[in-house]
């Protein structure tokens, strides 16, 4: 099976402006979840979503939000960007098949806020 | 609050050696315990993981101890090799359905040195 799969890889967007970014699960697999990792705070939990709906949700403002589509595939926004969002995000996802805990990485898109 | 501190926070050995990485949690909840392995500009991957029904965990080189009384878990990496060369992870969550919220350690950077 392919891993996730996350685009684009890298973007460099100014403050203020919003972005998207894309994640792919793996084939099966009903539950995505976003991460947010920089040097000073780590890995951090954005939000969890399960056939179509937001299950779970991290710290974070109301700046950062997402969505899942029929087919898992899910969508994460950032609004009014700042540099602190500079980071690399990370969408995971996993499937009661395979232990519901089990969470596969995919590679990140790393995000420069100037 | 962080919910799972690890130590060191870098750790430098030499090839053959036996780096050993802490971690501590405080939620007496959590009952699933991955350690993650990240390469420089990769997401993190999946290592190995325990729940507190056992002490002790291996799978080839990478061996875990869970100790439930102490709250604490740690990840041994026998005959360290320079290819191991990379951020560490542990992780802690609750393993029943809709709570897919990893919380993560800080990480620990090794270096194994030829």
């Amino acid at each position: 099976k392919a891993g996730v799969t996350q685009t684009p890889r890298y973007l460099i967007k100014t403050r203020g402006q919003q972005v998207t970014l894309s994640c792919s699960p793996i084939s099966g697999h009903r539950s995505v979840s976003w991460y947010q990792q920089t040097p000073g705070q780590g890995l951090q939990f954005l939000f969890e979503y399960f056939s179509e709906t937001q299950r779970n949700k991290g710290n974070f403002p109301g700046r950062f939000s997402g969505r899942q589509f029929s087919n898992s595939r899910s969508e994460m926004n950032v609004s009014t960007l700042e540099l602190g969002d500079s980071a690399l995000y990370l969408c995971a996802s996993s499937s009661p098949e395979a232990g519901a805990e089990t969470q596969y990485f995919g590679p990140g898109t790393r995000l420069l806020v100037l | 609050q962080q919910q799972v501190k690890q130590s060191p926070q870098s750790l430098i050995v030499q090839k053959g050696g036996i780096p050993i990485i802490n971690c501590a949690y405080e939620n007496t909840a959590f009952d699933y315990f991955p350690w993650y392995q990240q390469f420089p500009g990769k997401g993190p991957a999946l290592l190995i993981a325990i729940r507190p029904d056992v002490s002790e965990k291996k799978e080839g080189r990478f061996t875990i101890s869970f100790n439930k009384s102490a709250k604490q878990f740690s990840l041994h990496i026998m005959d360290s090799q320079p290819g191991d060369s990379a951020t560490y992870f542990c992780a802690a969550s609750r393993s029943f359905a809709g709570s897919e919220k990893l919380v993560f350690g800080k990480g620990t950077k090794l270096t194994v040195n030829p």
